[in-house]
Order: structure tokens, then C-alpha cells, then sequence
């Protein structure tokens, strides 16, 4: 059973850079089946993409946030992991990990992990 | 960058009734990339339609989508009380970003 589960501190402080990590489990990030997506929401709104990572390394990221982003991946601990510097309080979101399948079908999220943006 | 616009905004409907939910994209769209996702309170969204029109593992059949080009649908054919949510469409193509609609909150009366 496939699993993704997202985990950082839930409160970063402005101008800091925010740092999360996903634990996938039940399937192997190296087997290059999939990208790996960083998607976010702000209480009551929509859904944000922030930028994918395949198992190479190879990235795509929002142009919105393409200048603060910076994704990585583990294969040995399998696990993807996102940076987000110089954050203000209109990044304050849920940030959801998510596999991204064959045309770009998002079939497995996380639970999701609450960041908030505060002094 | 493909913009997509749902509407309505919201839509209450009694369980039984049928509830048609639209997708417009800024720009002519390959199906294949068009999906529907579902998110009820403090849960992740969850796959409902991929390629416009097919149903994701475990989905049920009144679950319906449609539509090609800019105009996309989905159609829940008889609602049941635990359809009430919000539902996304997006769209992932060749180019970044990927994309999604701002969503259709579904009431159930």
C-alpha cells in the first residue's frame, strides 16, 4: 500500500526558509514510475502546484515560485524533500505531497502538513 | 499557463439529484491531461476522473466526465449524501504549471 507522509515544523518564522520532507513508502522512488509533487493550500482556498521532482533529480517548479523553491530527493531513504525560502505570511498553507502518475494524474497524496507563517 | 474556471461557485442539491459541474480552460486542452479531483474537510483531494472522462480506481459509476477541447464536465448522476465536498478540476500539461481550477463546493440539502 502506497504512502506518503509529510513532516517539518509547523510554524517558521518570516523570512526563514520553510522545510519539509515526504516519506514514501510501498513504492520505490528509484523505480522511476513517477514524479513527486508539492502542492499546497491556504485555509479555504484552492490548490496550489508548487513544482514536481522526478527520481533523477530533475525538476519542474512553478514560475510563481521558481525563485524560492528548491526540491530534492533521497532514493536511499526514499523520501523527496521541498525548501521554500524568504517566506511571508501568504505562504501559511496545508502542503500536500503527491505522486504524480501517467498524465499527470495525482492517484496519492499526504495527509498534508500545516505550515504557518508568523513571528 | 492554462487558467481553468469552474462554475457555479457552489451548488446545493437534494441526495438523488443530479449534479452537473463545469471546466473551462483558457486555451484548447488535451483531454488526456484533464482530471477531477474530490476534498472533503481536513482531508487531501482524492482522484475522481483522469483523461476527461476515466474513472479512477475504486470510483463509483455515477461518477461521469466529459468534454474535449476548453469545456469540460462532470457529472455525479444520482448524489448520495457523502458526495458533498469540493471538487477540482486540473490540468497538467507538457509545459508547467500544472494547474487547477478554483473549485465547485457541492452542498447536499
Amino acid at each position: 500500500q502506497v504512502q506518503l507522509r509529510e513532516s517539518g515544523p509547523g510554524l517558521v518564522k518570516p523570512s526563514q526558509t520553510l522545510s519539509l520532507t515526504c516519506d514514501v513508502s510501498g513504492v520505490s522512488i528509484s523505480s522511476g514510475s513517477y514524479y513527486w509533487s508539492w502542492i499546497r493550500q491556504p485555509a479555504g482556498k484552492g490548490l496550489e502546484w508548487i513544482g514536481r521532482i522526478y527520481a533523477s533529480g530533475t525538476t519542474n517548479y512553478n514560475p510563481s515560485l521558481k525563485s524560492r523553491i528548491n526540491m530534492s530527493v533521497d532514493t536511499s531513504k526514499n523520501q523527496v524533500s521541498l525548501r521554500l525560502s524568504s517566506v511571508t505570511a501568504a505562504d501559511t498553507a496545508v502542503y500536500y505531497c503527491a505522486r504524480e502518475a501517467t498524465y499527470g494524474l495525482f492517484d496519492k497524496w499526504g495527509q498534508g502538513s500545516l505550515v504557518t507563517v508568523s513571528s | 499557463e492554462v487558467v481553468l474556471t469552474q462554475s457555479p461557485g457552489t451548488l446545493s442539491l437534494s441526495p438523488g439529484e443530479r449534479a452537473i459541474l463545469s471546466c473551462r480552460a483558457s486555451q484548447s486542452v488535451s483531454s488526456s491531461f484533464l482530471g477531477w479531483y474530490q476534498q472533503k474537510p481536513g482531508q487531501a483531494p482524492r482522484v475522481l476522473i483522469y483523461g476527461a472522462s476515466g474513472r479512477a480506481t475504486g470510483i463509483p459509476d455515477r461518477f461521469s466526465g466529459s468534454g474535449s477541447g476548453t469545456d469540460f464536465t462532470l457529472t455525479i448522476s444520482r448524489l448520495e449524501p457523502e458526495d458533498f465536498g469540493v471538487y477540482y478540476c486540473q490540468h497538467s500539461g507538457s509545459s508547467v504549471p500544472v494547474t487547477f481550477g478554483q473549485g465547485t463546493r457541492l452542498e447536499i440539502k
